[in-house]
This record gives C-alpha cells, structure tokens and sequence, in this order.
C-alpha cells in the first residue's frame, strides 16, 4: 500500500460543476499537506498548502481530517483551464506525493 | 527572479552509458530536491539536499546513482551505467527550508530521459 494514495480518476465534469478530490495517507506523524497542480509534460506547481483548519483560494477549498488521515480539494465553478492533474503531498520530515488525480473540465 | 534551471530538457542514451544531470535552484534556497518521475505516478524522492549536506538520500540506488551539491548551489545528478528501467523525468526542486507547511518546493521542468 502507498503512503499517499489518490483516485487516478480521470474525472470528466462540465464547465461550472463542482468537483472534490480526495487523498489518504498512511504516515500519522504528517505534520504538513499541500496540493500541487500537474499539467500535461510539465513540472508540478503548487496550488494550495492545506492548514488544519481548512483554507480557501478563490474557487478552491482544502480540508484536512487528521482523524481519518484524508486531505480534500474542492474546486467550485471548474473552468477549462483547471484541467489538469492534482497531486496531493503528505510531509512527515519527507515529501510524499500521491500519483495524482486527472481532472478534464469539457464546454 | 528566475525558477529552477536544469539541463539538459531531454537525453537520449543507450544503456550501459553513464549520463548526468544539472540542477541550479533558485536564490536563495538552501533545501534541493531530486526525484524521479514515472508516467502516470507522482515524483519519487530520491536525494534531498540542506546546504551541501544529504539529509535524506534513503530512496536513492546508490550502486548506479550518485549527487553531489558542492557549494550548497547547484547540483549534479549522476547514473552510471543507465539502465532501460531508468527512463523517466528527472525533476530538481527547490524550497527555502526542509518543512513544515510553508515549505513550498517550486520544481525545473524537468529531464526527459530514454534510454534504450
């Protein structure tokens, strides 16, 4: 089993759905969580750090359950431009990254 | 400011050649990263740097892979022989510090490696 583990997806939405992703991870002493965006044959870049108190970024919301050791993106409004893929990054002294979820947002 | 430079952007070997990778973080940060990324999955640590010192090298195959970051600035990748198994991107990241939840890491765009 991985250490960060996330729904390959794809997950294909219309324009303007709401669309929630969700990563486990198994190393309790995670002390830090962040979500990058990937786009197709480039570098991960980040879109969110995720606070134990959730955080919001425009139409973007990240939570964090420390109880049942899952992070979430929500996305509201998906444009065209949010496709992409999602990797989840759990930190216990160490990066961890899930394999990443495909998000294609269609007209 | 400029990102984290790398070169080359794509490398083509046969197996068995030896091949190396550059890596020039951004001003400034003291923590470097190198890991490796499969198509279809997330990156792999394999080698993380805090000045010149490896803090965290335990994912690295160090029978073929070598790194070193001299001056605590740019850094080196090394395979050698490659193996058709070690096609991949290669992708050096940088961050101000090692942790805690403002330690965003902003990557290069990568090695494209195929080795055949």
């Amino acid at each position: 089993r991985k250490e960060v583990e996330q729904d390959p997806g794809p997950f294909n939405v219309p324009e303007g759905a709401t669309v929630a992703f969700n990563c486990t991870y198994s190393n309790s002493a995670s002390q830090s969580f962040f979500w990058y965006r990937q786009d197709c044959r480039k570098e991960p870049k980040l879109l969110m750090s995720v606070y134990s108190s959730g955080n919001e970024d425009g139409r973007f919301t990240a939570q964090l359950n420390r109880a049942s050791q899952y992070i979430s993106l929500l996305i509201r409004d998906s444009k065209l431009s949010d496709s992409a893929t999602y990797l989840c990054v759990s930190d216990a002294g160490k990066s961890t990254f899930g394999d990443g979820t495909t998000l294609t947002v269609k007209p | 400011e400029a990102g984290v430079v790398q070169s080359p952007r794509y490398k083509i070997i046969e197996k068995k050649q030896p091949v190396a990778f550059w890596c020039n973080p951004i001003s400034g940060h003291n923590t470097l990263y190198w890991y490796l990324q499969n198509l279809g999955q997330g990156p792999e640590l394999l080698i993380r740097y805090e000045n010149e010192e490896a803090v965290d090298d335990s994912q690295l195959p160090k029978d073929r892979f070598s790194a070193e970051r001299l001056k605590g600035v740019d850094s080196t990748l090394k395979i050698q022989p490659a193996e058709l198994g070690d096609s991949a991107v290669y992708l050096c990241a940088s961050s101000l510090e090692g942790g805690g939840p403002h330690n965003e890491q902003f990557f290069g765009p990568g090695t494209r490696l195929t080795v055949l």
